[in-house]
């Protein structure tokens, strides 16, 4: 059945470090992929999508590209704050059913000074 | 106001309790969804209503009754539950089955957190 798969953590960087989250999904047909974001007593919301192939999503310095061939969607950001220390959920969407958003465990990421 | 409001945002129950979560959204959206998210676990799918009909019942345990009496509310209705079920449950809302249009996105409360003694 279709899955998404993300790396674990916690993760723990200094501010203006490198991130990367890694993603990787099973589905069949082409859903579209997404990276939802939850802050510290929020639900979740929407980071960035992208919805075919070769497509990369972006919002508040975050990127993401869609990789057909590695089935893959790694949330990247060049140089992190601590206000983006967060919850980030990887999902898919595929293209038909009312069960048809799949989410990731979840990465927490820790921003400290 | 946010788009997508939860009460409460904290609840402890004994094993024995009756107790209901309320999700209430104002984005004028037709689908309402239930998920828990519990640690290290991926958010779980409950249930989805479209258009005030339930259309997916996600095998969740008969302890769990979901209740939509119109388009803007949900509520979840909990008896006799275990400690297993502690968890936060978050209630979400979409403009069609599909997400909203343009997106796929869904809108998230800000979770009910159960603890169940």
């Amino acid at each position: 059945g279709d899955s998404v798969t993300q790396m674990e953590g916690p993760v723990t960087l200094s501010e203006e470090a490198f991130l990367t989250i890694n993603c990787t999904y099973t589905a069949t047909g082409y859903p579209s992929l997404f990276w939802y974001v939850q802050y510290p007593g929020e639900g979740l919301q929407l980071l960035l999508k992208a919805t075919k192939a070769d497509d990369k999503g972006s919002n508040k310095g975050f990127e993401a590209t869609y990789r057909k061939e590695t089935t893959s969607f790694h949330l990247e950001k060049g140089s992190v704050q601590v206000s983006d220390s967060a919850v980030y959920f990887c999902a898919l969407r595929r293209q038909t059913g009312a069960n048809n958003l799949f989410f990731g465990t979840g990465t927490r990421l820790t921003v400290i000074p | 106001e946010t788009g997508v409001t939860q009460t409460p945002r904290h609840l402890v129950m004994g094993m024995t309790n009756k107790k209901s979560l309320k999700c209430e959204q104002h984005l004028g959206h037709n689908a309402m969804y239930w998920y828990k998210q519990s640690a290290k676990k991926p958010l779980e799918l409950m249930f989805v209503y479209s258009l005030e009909e339930r259309v997916e019942n996600n095998s969740v345990p008969s302890r769990f009754s979901p209740e939509c009496p119109n388009s803007s509310h949900l509520f979840l209705h909990l008896h006799t539950l275990q400690p297993e079920d502690s968890a936060l449950y978050l209630c979400a809302s979409s403009q069609t089955l599909q997400g909203t249009a343009n997106t796929g996105e869904l809108f998230f409360g800000e979770g009910s957190r159960l603890t169940v003694l």
